[in-house]
């Protein structure tokens, strides 16, 4: 089947950039998505980049996406300790409704 | 609030026992899906309905598990003769037809199963 990968965990400093990276085998995604899960909390869409783009901007949050490499990344601008979550990227396939998650990265935030 | 919202939060069950899990989408959502998530790991897709429609199904789904939607609002999900593997917490998850571009998926806060 499709496979997501991510690395388990970073830690930076508060203020810092964060970068998340996740690779995927799926060559048919169609779109591909980076959701945030807090403790005792849902997972939550965060921002999302379709396969025809390379890179998408929204305030904080820069997603750059190499088709080639299959590689997709979240970077996270001036990172505060309120970003410390677990940060899932997804994807989305040609056949199906269904998105296939990566294990999660671990941010933690020091201040 | 009107999220998705899962019920019970957490369930303790012995080994052998039935458990069955509700979800309640965001109202307007037509589409809904059960994922399960174990400790460490990324959601695992079970199961998706459209409507009342169960379209697709993971081979993760045994024939233990069941999953309706009757009438095309609330869903339940059963395991049958629980096993401790069964452990994990079940998501619910829900979109809307105008999302069907972007695939955004509404999480409720999950129902944790621990079978002992």
């Amino acid at each position: 089947g499709e496979d997501v990968e991510q690395s388990l965990f970073l830690s930076v400093r508060e203020g810092d950039s964060s970068v998340i990276n996740c690779t995927y085998t799926d060559s048919s995604s169609t779109y591909l998505y980076w959701y945030k899960q807090e403790p005792g909390a849902g997972l939550q869409l965060l921002t999302y980049i379709f396969s025809n783009m390379d890179m998408k901007q929204d305030q904080r949050l820069t997603v750059l996406l190499n088709k080639k490499d299959k590689h997709l990344s979240l970077r996270i601008a001036d990172t505060q300790t309120g970003d410390s979550a677990i940060y899932f990227c997804a994807e989305k396939g040609n056949a199906g409704n269904m998105l296939t998650f990566g294990g999660g990265t671990r941010l933690m935030v020091k201040p | 609030d009107t999220g998705v919202s899962q019920d019970p939060r957490h369930k303790i069950t012995k080994r052998g026992q039935n458990v069955t899990f509700r979800c309640d989408p965001i109202s307007e959502h037509n589409r809904l899906y059960w994922y399960r998530q174990t400790l460490g790991q990324g959601p695992e897709f079970l199961t998706y309905f459209q409507n009342e429609a169960q379209l697709e199904k993971s081979r993760l789904l045994s024939d233990r598990f069941s999953a309706e939607r009757p009438k095309g609002s609330f869903s339940t999900l059963e395991i049958q003769r629980t096993e401790q593997g069964d452990s994990a917490m079940y998501l619910c998850a829900s979109s809307s037809p105008r999302g069907r571009h972007t695939g955004e998926l509404f999480f409720g806060e999950g129902s944790r199963l621990t079978v002992l």
